[in-house]
């Protein structure tokens, strides 16, 4: 079946404009998650969506991160006022509810010049 | 809140030799180790996990063994090959939550 998706793959933007980075997941599976990957680093837990409870939103590292999870399926993840710190490549994992398995999409690369 | 620590950061082997990659981690309420692998320009994919009630799990050329006293796992590839050449990940947490992530090995296999 498909897996999780995410849209763009590569986004270049300015600094201070705004990016919406959007994820796709399984099909039914109610949990995800979005990381950042920086430059020769490990994966940094950004926010968790799960099910309909409140988000965890403990990782976003400023409050120009947020984002959103509409009708239980799609999220989008957005910067705004971006810096060039922002650079990095963005995943997204979904699962199944409490399950252990998080299944990644391919990652948006953004830059910011 | 966990930290996970991961080494080595780098690690060629010849290939049919064995490579092992070993992470620690500091809470002890986590409950779940996954290990992925990531390929150039696509997301990880997960090759093996293990439970914390589990000391040792195996899958064909892959195992981790898990030391819940000394709050370390590693990673273990025998008979490597060409196509293992990529960068691997280990994790935390506890089941059903947000993962935490080492940083990384990423290993090259010479043929």
């Amino acid at each position: 079946g498909a897996g999780v998706s995410q849209s763009p793959s590569n986004k270049v933007t300015e600094k201070g404009k705004d990016v919406e980075l959007r994820c796709d997941p399984i099909s039914g599976h109610t949990a995800l998650y979005w990381y950042r990957q920086s430059l020769g680093q490990g994966l940094e837990f950004l926010i968790y969506f799960q099910g309909n409870s409140a988000p965890d939103k403990s990782g976003l590292p400023s409050d120009r991160f947020s984002a959103e999870r509409t009708g239980g399926s799609v999220s989008t993840l957005t910067i705004q006022r971006t810096q060039q710190e922002d650079s990095a490549v963005y995943l997204c994992a979904s699962s199944l509810l409490r399950a252990n398995e998080q299944f990644f999409g391919p990652g948006t690369r953004l830059t910011v010049l | 809140g966990e930290n996970v620590e991961q080494h080595p950061s780098t690690l060629s082997v010849q290939e049919g030799d064995s490579a092992v990659i070993k992470c620690t981690y500091s809470d002890s309420a986590s409950n779940y180790f996954p290990w992925y692998k990531q390929e150039l320009g696509k997301g990880p994919q997960l090759i093996i996990d293990i439970r914390s009630n589990v000391g040792e799990k195996k899958d064909q050329r892959i195992a981790v063994t898990l030391n819940k006293t000394a709050k370390h796992f590693s990673l273990h590839i025998t008979e490597t090959q060409p196509e293992d050449s990529a960068v691997y990940f280990c994790a935390a947490s506890k089941i059903g939550n947000q993962f935490y992530f080492g940083t990384g090995t990423s290993l090259t296999v010479i043929p």
